[in-house]
């Protein structure tokens, strides 16, 4: 089936760490998009990436950073500058088209130990 | 100014009840227009996508008004299971930018 995975479905973090969430799509899709959600709120963008080897910065881009080296792949990294990084993450991907939706991986749940 | 506003709620409806959701957006370029739903602790999921003369999928009916720039959602004869988040989003053009509403809240009472 086709669809996007996001790995690990829980994360814990020490202060001070770097860590990798893993999203994988295999809908072909040229665009992937990472986003943040706190409890009881919207969805804030973080990066995307419309094409390989290119991305651009969303709402709240500090203290992350993206590579997209395959169109199949968007990890995104929580750096240790991120200072509140407990949150839960999503990762979605669409293709080009008027009425063409976002789909979207089960989510990272990230919270500092 | 945001992209895309709704009415967080929550709507507390009993069962059987009709309820309506309203989003507003503010790019009047803005080509694709969607509907999703949240459960709690999950990933949003598409409900149905938002056509010009409007559309109906069982209970679910949605509209746009481009106009007002406004979109609709009504859900009839509510059940227990419909409880959850429902998202407004929006896509501008056939460009890879969405939009996203905050999202209301709804549950459905015995």
């Amino acid at each position: 089936d086709g669809g996007i995975t996001q790995s690990p479905k829980y994360l814990f973090r020490k202060e001070g760490q770097n860590v990798t969430l893993s999203c994988e799509q295999n809908l072909n899709h040229d665009a992937m998009y990472w986003y943040r959600q706190d409890p009881g709120q919207g969805l804030r963008l973080i990066y995307y990436s419309q094409i390989v080897n290119d991305f651009q910065k969303g709402d709240i881009a500090e203290g992350y950073s993206v590579s997209r080296e395959k169109k199949e792949s968007f990890p995104l990294t929580v750096t240790s500058a991120q200072k509140n990084p407990t949150a839960f993450y999503l990762c979605a991907s669409s293709t080009p088209g008027e009425g063409q939706p976002q789909h979207f991986g089960d989510g990272t749940r990230l919270s500092i130990l | 100014r945001k992209e895309v506003e709704q009415d967080p709620g929550p709507f507390n409806v009993p069962e059987g009840a009709t309820v309506a959701f309203n989003c507003t957006y503010s790019n009047s370029a803005s080509q694709s227009f969607f509907w999703y739903r949240q459960d709690c602790r999950k990933e949003p999921k598409l409900l149905m996508s938002v056509y010009s003369s409007g559309n109906e999928d069982g209970r679910f009916t949605a509209q746009l008004n481009r106009a007002s720039q406004y979109i609709s959602l009504l859900i009839r004869d509510s059940k227990l299971s419909d409880s959850a988040t429902y998202l407004c989003v929006v896509r501008e053009g056939t460009g890879n930018q969405f939009y996203f509403g905050t999202g209301t809240s709804l549950t459905v009472i015995p």
